[in-house]
């Protein structure tokens, strides 16, 4: 099936600093990927969505000024957590969708990063 | 809101009997209905969809779910389960917005499987 990395799995880092997360699609071109955001022992909250080389669609509540979404090609997608507090602290996954693909109803996710700011 | 529903926190079974994680749904129109397995600091992985076509989906796993129009449900079955089963389990629905869709997930089930 269809492969969906992120980097990194786990990051710890102090508050005010910025982080980058990364997600590739390793076999198939994602022209939509999705930001989820997990707080523990509840459901995926969807951030954004973007396509490949527009700007991203925030869900409402979302400061899109804070949590950056790049998808500048059609296997990378990065979500840049900017002057992160305390309270940023979860598990974010990605996910990614191949729309024009054989199976255009499927989306595959990654294995999540687990952000801990100190 | 189109939305899902999962009305049970945790289900709890003895390995080798079977198993259902109860969802229904609240959509306008065909549902497009999903099913997602989450282990332990991971990602969610893929079990099985409904879109159109047979009520019965089987799915990864020997997972299957029944579609059922007239309850609105989508419940996960599996006929004999294994501790390694042992897992969080989200049902979802891909709402559809204009030309955009998205995955709306329900709050998750925990299913426990002991020996």
């Amino acid at each position: 099936g269809a492969v969906v990395s992120q980097h990194p799995s786990r990051v710890i880092c102090k508050s005010g600093t910025s982080v980058k997360i990364e997600c590739r699609s390793l076999d198939f071109q994602a022209t939509t990927m999705f930001w989820y955001r997990q707080f523990p022992k509840q459901s995926l909250m969807l951030m954004a969505t973007s396509n490949e080389g527009s700007k991203a669609t925030y869900e409402q509540g979302v400061e899109k000024d804070k949590f950056l979404i790049n998808h500048a090609s059609l296997t990378l997608s990065t979500l840049t957590v900017t002057s992160a507090h305390p309270e940023d602290s979860s598990f974010y996954i990605c996910s990614a969708r191949d729309s024009v693909g054989t199976r255009p109803h499927e989306q595959y996710f990654g294995p999540g990063t687990r952000l801990t700011v100190t | 809101a189109q939305s899902v529903a999962q009305p049970e926190d945790q289900v709890n079974v003895a390995e080798g009997n079977p198993l259902t994680v109860k969802c229904t749904y609240s959509v306008s129109g065909n549902p497009y209905l999903f099913w997602y397995v989450q282990y332990p600091n991971r990602g969610l992985q893929f079990l099985l969809k409904y879109i159109t076509g047979d009520n019965l989906v089987k799915g990864s796993y020997g997972f299957e779910a029944e579609f059922n129009k007239s309850q609105t449900s989508f419940h996960l079955k599996k006929p004999s389960a294994l501790v390694s089963d042992s897992a969080l389990y989200f049902c979802a629905v891909r709402v559809f917005t204009g030309t955009a869709s998205k995955l709306t997930f329900g709050t998750g089930t925990r299913l426990q499987v002991t020996l």
